[in-house]
Order: structure tokens, then C-alpha cells, then sequence
């Protein structure tokens, strides 16, 4: 299995600040995902974040609120920016490592805007 | 669009008794996922199910999937306290395997 390490693992942010989250990945893999999960809910995609493109948005996030790293096979970042209290939520990066058939999740990123 | 209906949203349980969660899909898919998630953790992987007809077990927990019907199941058998937890269902979309249509998740709990 693939082994997604995420950091921090939560944080208590001030509105209007932004917040940077990182997904280190153990293996190289083509596609890194990013997913929201809001208090009592289910994942909802955010963006799918390939190596050397511009990341994919799903519908109802925008790059300006949601921009996307993905400097290498590895590594990718997701940074909430000018958070609001309606930011608060998990945030998960996920892989499919390849050949695994499989989509593995981080730990998750626990934030909470005030 | 694809959809993923999860019901019940709610179980409680008995300790030792059988239940079943259903988790139907809307359209064509190229696998199914069942993850399992704690209170203020992420989610673990329990089954991948990839073909009409699977079915793939891991102790009390038995997973199928129809294809044809849309429709996968997640059987509880004799469950006990530790099963208590979130139970999610996904699916993918799009061609690729980490774009996932999540079900809005069971809430299980196991009563002594």
C-alpha cells in the first residue's frame, strides 16, 4: 500500500489568513487528489493534481480559493485561502498507487477557521 | 451526474446480530470502494470490489457488488462493539481510480 504522510494534522486559523497543507507520498504516483470533508459529512472532491499541469477543479471550487501544488511525483500542497469560518472542515489528499488498484487516504488535515 | 445513495444513514445495533448497508450508484463505474472511518480520524480501506459478482470478506465484514443492479452490499455478521464507526461507500468516475463519488456514510453503532 501506499503511505500518504499529511501536516499538519490540524490547525486553528484567524478568518482571513490562509493555511497550506502538505501530502508527501512514499512512492511516485501520477494523480493526487484533494478532498473536503465538512463536519458531519461526507468527501466531496476538490481538484485532482497531476505533476507538471495545472491542477482539475470540481464544480464549486475555484484556484483562487483553493490553489494547488504539485512540484513532483511525491509531493503536493493544497493552500485554503482567506479563510472563513465556513472553511472549517477535514482536508484529505489521496492517491491511487499504482498498481494497487486502491485509493489511499492521509491522516487528514483537522482546521478549524475562527 | 454519478450519485451514490447509502442507506441507512443510522444503524444501531445489538451486539450479535446481522445487518446489511446497501450503497446504490447511478451510473457505470469501474470500482467500488467500502472505507471505514473512526470519529476525527481518516479513512481505511476495507474492500475494493472491481467485477459483477464480487465478493471479498474480511471477518465480519463481507462486501458484494452487482454490476448490473448498480448496487454493492456490506454485510455485518455477529457484530461486535469494536465495528461501531462511519462506513463509507465510493466509486469512481471519470476513468480515473481516485476520482470518488462518495455515499454520505452509515453511522453504525454496536450496543452491548
Amino acid at each position: 500500500s501506499a503511505v500518504i504522510s499529511q501536516k499538519p494534522s490540524r490547525d486553528i486559523c484567524q478568518r482571513g489568513t490562509s493555511l497550506t497543507i502538505q501530502c508527501q507520498v512514499d512512492s511516485q504516483v501520477t494523480m493526487m487528489f484533494w478532498y473536503r470533508q465538512q463536519p458531519g459529512q461526507s468527501l466531496t472532491l476538490i481538484a485532482t493534481a497531476n505533476q507538471g499541469s495545472e491542477a482539475t477543479y470540481e464544480s464549486g471550487f475555484v484556484i483562487d480559493k483553493f490553489p494547488i501544488s504539485r512540484p513532483n511525483l511525491t509531493f503536493s500542497t493544497l493552500t485554503v485561502s482567506n479563510m472563513s469560518p465556513e472553511d472549517s472542515s477535514i482536508y484529505l489528499c489521496s492517491t491511487n498507487a499504482r498498481g494497487f488498484g486502491e485509493a489511499f487516504f492521509g491522516q487528514g488535515t483537522r482546521l478549524t477557521v475562527v | 451526474e454519478l450519485k451514490v445513495e447509502q442507506n441507512p444513514l443510522f444503524l444501531s445495533m445489538q451486539e450479535g446480530k446481522n445487518y446489511t448497508i446497501y450503497c446504490n450508484y447511478s451510473t457505470t463505474s469501474d470500482r467500488l470502494y467500502w472505507y471505514r472511518q473512526d470519529p476525527g480520524k481518516s479513512l481505511e480501506s476495507l474492500f475494493v470490489l472491481l467485477s459483477n459478482g464480487a465478493v471479498k470478506q474480511e471477518g465480519r465484514l463481507m462486501a458484494s457488488l452487482d454490476t448490473k443492479a448498480r448496487l454493492s452490499t456490506l454485510h455485518i455478521t455477529a457484530a461486535v462493539h469494536d465495528l461501531s464507526a462511519t462506513y463509507f461507500c465510493a466509486v469512481t468516475y471519470g476513468g480515473s481510480q481516485g476520482n470518488l463519488i462518495f455515499g454520505k456514510g452509515t453511522k453504525l453503532s454496536v450496543k452491548p
